[in-house]
């Protein structure tokens, strides 16, 4: 496709679960991102990917968030024991080039409810 | 650190007219990227402009211009011509200046454009 697409869109889950987040960024961009946004809020930043390896995961709240991108394109963000607080929308968003001015294009979002 | 301060919660303007939406930031950093994104309410963040902290132009894209005050550190963002398709949620966002894309978002401004 085109864009970034995310699956599922939406994800509900009970506390304790497991849940997994996949993204697929676009065709050759090398850099992607993974943010969470609350309602009402802005995205906030979890990590960021260049190529296969996490460049800055300094966003992840705590060791229960964890995300890979073994061949360097499809990432997958993992979370384990979900919480009721880890429910919001997370937003996958990939570049070209990993350098400000180059745009970040977001996929629809996977919206995650712990319930 | 970085922070962005997007003090309007929301705007209404009539539609045809201009409308400015209102972005300060903070950083210590020397060069750095401006973004404005666009949420309508399906919740796709799409991508609307960009000013890099060396540019001495202000960003134009269509409708959508990036007043830039350095000084003032201010980045905000004037609609001309409003349509009713442009209310949405804004989001301005920063990215430090080095080959990384990590955005910081602010709050959000929600802007209802009025036949």
């Amino acid at each position: 496709g085109a864009g970034v697409s995310q699956t599922p869109s939406n994800k509900v889950t009970e506390k304790g679960k497991y849940v997994e987040l996949r993204c697929d960024p676009i065709s050759g961009h090398t850099a992607l991102y993974w943010y969470r946004q609350s309602l009402g809020q802005g995205p906030e930043f979890l990590i960021y990917f260049q190529g296969t390896g996490a460049a800055d995961d300094s966003g992840l709240p705590n060791d229960r968030f964890f995300a890979v991108r073994p061949e360097g394109s499809v990432s997958t963000l993992k979370i384990q024991r979900t919480e009721r607080g880890d429910s919001a929308v997370y937003l996958c968003a990939s570049s070209s080039l990993a350098g400000f001015g180059n745009e970040q294009f977001f996929g629809p979002g996977t919206r995650l409810t712990v319930l | 650190a970085q922070k962005i301060t997007q003090t309007q919660p929301g705007m209404f303007v009539q539609e045809k007219e201009a409308v400015t939406l209102d972005c300060t930031y903070d950083t210590s950093d020397q060069s750095y990227g401006l973004f404005w994104y666009k949420q309508p309410s399906s919740g796709e963040m799409i991508f609307l402009i960009y000013q890099g902290s060396y540019d001495e132009q202000n960003a134009t894209e269509g409708r959508y211009s990036l007043n830039f005050q350095k000084a003032r550190k201010s980045a905000n963002l004037v609609i001309s011509a409003s349509q009713l398709g442009d209310s949405a949620m804004y989001f301005c966002a920063m990215s430090r200046g080095t080959s990384y894309g990590k955005l910081t978002f602010g709050q959000g401004t929600i802007l209802t454009v009025h036949p």
